[in-house]
């Protein structure tokens, strides 16, 4: 069956250091893979999608980058994190192909970032 | 625009009466819409969604073009079904995006 990971669960980092959060899944190839950044009252929201290693589309402008080494590893980074950048980072995985399945999220667990 | 509109955060009811999650939403194409839910300490799950015409665990939504809505409906809540709830509009190749989501709480 498939399962997707993401470490660390929990993150506090001060301001203008570094980040990585990673996510990986099993028993699925050539996923899509996504990361959601949650905050309250403002629901979730699409940072990153990729659809194959290597491609990487941004949704929104930020401070934040993303990269896909491997067919299921998917990496949210950041060379200096702000304040702004604190919340709860989600990944998430769907098939690549049609189908019944298509367009249905499976989330990780999630990884909290204070940055102070 | 594309958006996902949930007027309400919080919705509080007893249990055993009706509950109607609302969702709106505005895309120009055709639209494929979802619920998401997050229990307790759960991770964000799929609820249903408009294209399966399905009902899970007791909930229902239909997809109504006219109004633009994809509102949630159960006759008879549980206190288990307190949670998180998430409306999602997808708008492009696989790409989904969310509504600020509603709570719901249901008290014995």
């Amino acid at each position: 069956s498939q399962t997707i990971h993401q470490w660390p669960a929990t993150l506090v980092q001060p301001v203008g250091s570094p980040l990585s959060l990673e996510c990986t899944v099993e028993g699925t190839s050539n996923p899509n893979l996504y990361w959601y950044r949650q905050a309250a009252g403002r629901g979730l929201q699409l940072l990153f999608y990729s659809v194959g290693i290597g491609q990487i589309s941004s949704e929104v402008p930020q401070n934040l980058s993303a990269s896909r080494p491997q067919d299921r590893q998917f990496i949210l980074s950041s060379k200096k994190l702000l304040l702004s950048d604190s919340g709860f980072y989600l990944c998430a995985w769907s098939v690549s192909s049609g189908g019944l399945w298509a367009n249905v999220l499976t989330f990780g667990a999630g990884s909290r970032l204070t940055v102070l | 625009a594309q958006r996902v509109t949930q007027p309400e955060k919080l919705l509080s009811v007893f249990k055993g009466a009706p509950v109607e999650l609302k969702c709106n939403y505005s895309y120009s194409g055709s639209p494929e819409l979802f619920w998401y839910v997050q229990y307790s300490r759960q991770r964000l799950q799929l609820l249903l969604r408009h294209i399966s015409r399905e009902s899970i665990k007791g909930f229902t939504a239909d997809l109504n073009k006219g109004e633009t809505s994809f509102h949630l409906k159960k006759p008879f809540a549980q206190e288990e079904d307190s949670a998180m709830y998430y409306c999602a509009l997808r708008t492009g190749f696989q790409k989904l995006v969310f509504g600020t989501g509603t709570r719901l709480l249901v008290s014995p």
